[in-house]
């Protein structure tokens, strides 16, 4: 298995929802990352995760909430989002960090009212 | 930003041209990789080069880069109306837990 998942696909919230983007991989990889890409725009690191610990958080609004339960799984937690912070979220992961290249989900295509 | 800067920002080319994107950045870097993404899609990893690298090939793709000059290229051969997609170059900065992409270049080519 060579992939990375994500789901939703598509994700419409208000303002006040809680929500929650999912990414699995099962190729072993101990590094998993998720970016945020806007129109036209090249992918934003948001968060990196290390052998299942944060180990960057690139400035990201405390409103996006990371977690990772397992060695498989990533998870963003959306509380409280605003209009411009829709986007596409694609989660990625790699074997380690840095030096390998990295595998990319769809991504989620996230519209806040 | 570290942002990498890719040139051009737009290219459109007939099926059977070659296609070459070039990408410039800022810092020191461990290595520099190229991207493809399908519109809306996700990227998909086309080819990675070392810095102690000048020239690589992987069938119809070659990549060059120069570190003294910050640069990196990437030349498509034979381009196919399938390459139709956005070419993003990335570079992994010397601690390696960061890869920062170029703003990328938008590729059409015509049947």
């Amino acid at each position: 298995d060579t992939e990375v998942t994500q789901t939703p696909k598509h994700l419409v919230m208000g303002m006040t929802n809680k929500k929650s983007l999912k990414c699995e991989q099962h190729m072993g990889h101990r590094a998993m990352y998720w970016y945020k890409q806007k129109a036209k725009k090249p992918p934003e690191l948001m968060f990196v995760y290390s052998y299942e610990k944060l180990s960057i958080n690139e400035s990201v609004p405390s409103r996006f909430s990371p977690e990772c339960p397992n060695s498989s799984l990533l998870n963003l937690h959306l509380h409280a989002l605003q209009p411009e912070d829709s986007a596409l979220y694609l989660c990625a992961s790699s074997l380690g960090q840095g030096l390998q290249s990295q595998y990319f989900g769809p991504g989620t295509r996230l519209l806040v009212l | 930003s570290q942002q990498g800067e890719e040139d051009p920002q737009a290219l459109s080319i007939q099926e059977g041209e070659n296609a070459t994107m070039n990408c410039s950045y800022k810092t020191s870097i461990n290595n520099l990789q190229w991207y493809r993404q399908n519109s809306g899609r996700g990227l998909v990893h086309l080819i990675l080069i070392r810095s102690n690298e000048r020239e690589k090939h992987s069938g119809r793709l070659r990549v060059t880069l120069d570190t003294s000059k910050k640069s990196s290229s990437l030349l498509i051969t034979a381009s196919r109306a399938a390459d139709t997609a956005s070419y993003f170059c990335a570079h992994l900065n010397n601690a390696g837990n960061m890869l920062t992409f170029g703003g990328g270049t938008r590729l059409m080519v015509k049947p």
